[in-house]
């Protein structure tokens, strides 16, 4: 079983839509949780920390799960712009060594 | 400008020629990693760094070489290139052991022939 799972999509929706991900991880040691962007054949991007009382950023809010494992992304209002894949990143144990995910892929279409 | 730098963005070489490809960061990071990112495959961490003289395997180290004698500069090194490491490669820094998230560089996007 990987260390960090993301389902990779493609996830299709329209302008406007609303649209969650989950990311699960397994090592009870993780530390610290992101989500990238990423473009295609650019770097990632940091998108968001996530935090345990959870976080927002606009139309973006980041949520933790630490029962249960899993962090989740939601995206408002989705824009054309939004296109790219999402990565979930988790810091484990006290090196904090950061593990990916394989990201998951969104397209928003007209 | 904080940021991290790689060069080259782009190579074409053929199998065998040594490489080296170059990364500076300009943050004091403590720090330093290179991954790989293949598709369908993800990023895949091939060496990282917490501090100066201090380096360790990632996922996928074979093949593959670095050095960290400056705390600004960690170089990948592939002595012998073969076409399987044909890839794009990312380098990223971030303070040291830390919950702080890793910054990276542009990429560069190596041809091995």
């Amino acid at each position: 079983r990987k260390e960090v799972e993301q389902d990779p999509g493609p996830f299709n929706v329209p302008e406007g839509a609303t649209v969650a991900f989950n990311c699960t991880y397994s090592n009870s040691a993780s530390q610290s949780f992101f989500w990238y962007r990423q473009d295609c054949r650019k770097e990632p991007k940091l998108l968001m920390s996530v935090y345990s009382s959870g976080n927002e950023d606009g139309r973006f809010t980041a949520q933790l799960n630490r029962a249960s494992q899993y962090i989740s992304l939601l995206i408002r209002d989705s824009k054309l712009s939004d296109s790219a894949t999402y990565l979930c990143v988790v810091n484990i144990g006290g090196s904090y060594i950061p593990t990916f995910g394989r990201g998951t892929s969104l397209i928003v279409h007209p | 400008e904080a940021q991290v730098t790689q060069n080259p963005r782009y190579l074409i070489t053929v199998t065998g020629k040594k490489l080296t490809v170059t990364c500076s960061q300009n943050m004091n990071h403590e720090y330093m990693s290179w991954y790989r990112q293949d598709p369908g495959l993800g990023l895949r961490q091939i060496y990282y760094s917490m501090n100066v003289e201090v380096t360790d395997k990632g996922d996928v180290p074979e093949g593959y070489k670095v050095s960290r004698k400056e705390k600004r500069n960690f170089p990948l090194i592939l002595e012998s290139p073969s076409p399987n490491q044909t890839s794009l490669y990312f380098c990223a820094s971030r303070l040291g052991n830390s919950n702080q998230p890793q910054h990276f560089g542009d990429g560069t996007r190596l041809s091995i022939l």
